[in-house]
């Protein structure tokens, strides 16, 4: 079993609509919990992240994190053309060898105008 | 303020040759990673380290080489190159602070194997 699950997509909304994107994962260990997105040709950057359970929100983004169901998602509202990438959700330990960052598979978004 | 560096930006290799990919970061982290990309798949971990003189193997270590000899400095070696290598390679840094750990990426290498 993959340590960290992440729904493959792709995904295709038309602008405006909310997005639901979901990982799972098995490690009980993970502490952060993050959402990175990549453009196209580019290195992934840090949209936002979690620490334990609960949620955030920053913008037009919410990040959830249920760590009894081992599940996490994102929700992007009023989504935007711009918001066309592949989100990878990663996650954690709290330090020592759990520390190195585990990467789901990426979910490949497009947002038609 | 640079980030994380990475070089070169792309390299087509034959199959048996070797080369080194670069990876520099000027934050002072103590934290840093190889992955590669495969087209339209999640990021591998090949191999990280966390200081100098640390390193140890990720998901996918076989025909990757790694040294960690300064904080800034964590070189990637392939040494017999195959097609199977061939891939979008990024490297990653971070910080055990707990406030701050998120990695931050290069822009990655394309490497084809022909």
């Amino acid at each position: 079993q993959k340590e960290v699950e992440q729904d493959p997509g792709p995904l295709s909304v038309p602008e405006g609509a909310i997005v639901s994107l979901n990982c799972t994962y098995s490690n009980s260990a993970f502490q952060y919990f993050m959402w990175y997105r990549q453009y196209s040709r580019k290195g992934p950057e840090l949209l936002m992240y979690t620490y334990s359970s609960g949620n955030k929100e920053d913008g037009r983004f919410t990040a959830q994190v249920d760590k009894s169901s081992k599940y996490i998602s994102l929700f992007i509202r009023d989504s935007q053309p711009s918001d066309s990438a592949t989100y990878l959700c990663a996650m954690s330990g709290k330090g020592g060898a759990t520390n190195k960052l585990i990467f789901g598979t990426g979910t490949l978004l497009a947002v038609q105008p | 303020n640079a980030g994380v560096t990475q070089t070169p930006k792309f390299r087509i290799l034959k199959i048996g040759q070797s080369m080194t990919l670069q990876c520099t970061q000027d934050m002072n982290h103590n934290y840093m990673y190889w992955y590669r990309q495969d087209p339209g798949m999640g990021l591998k971990l090949i191999y990280y380290s966390v200081g100098a003189g640390i390193t140890d193997k990720g998901e996918v270590p076989n025909g990757y080489n790694v040294s960690r000899s300064t904080t800034e400095d964590f070189p990637l070696r392939l040494e017999l190159a195959a097609p199977s290598q061939t891939s979008v390679y990024f490297c990653a840094s971070s910080y055990t602070d707990t406030k701050h750990p998120e990695a931050f990426f290069g822009q990655g290498t394309r490497l084809t194997v022909v």
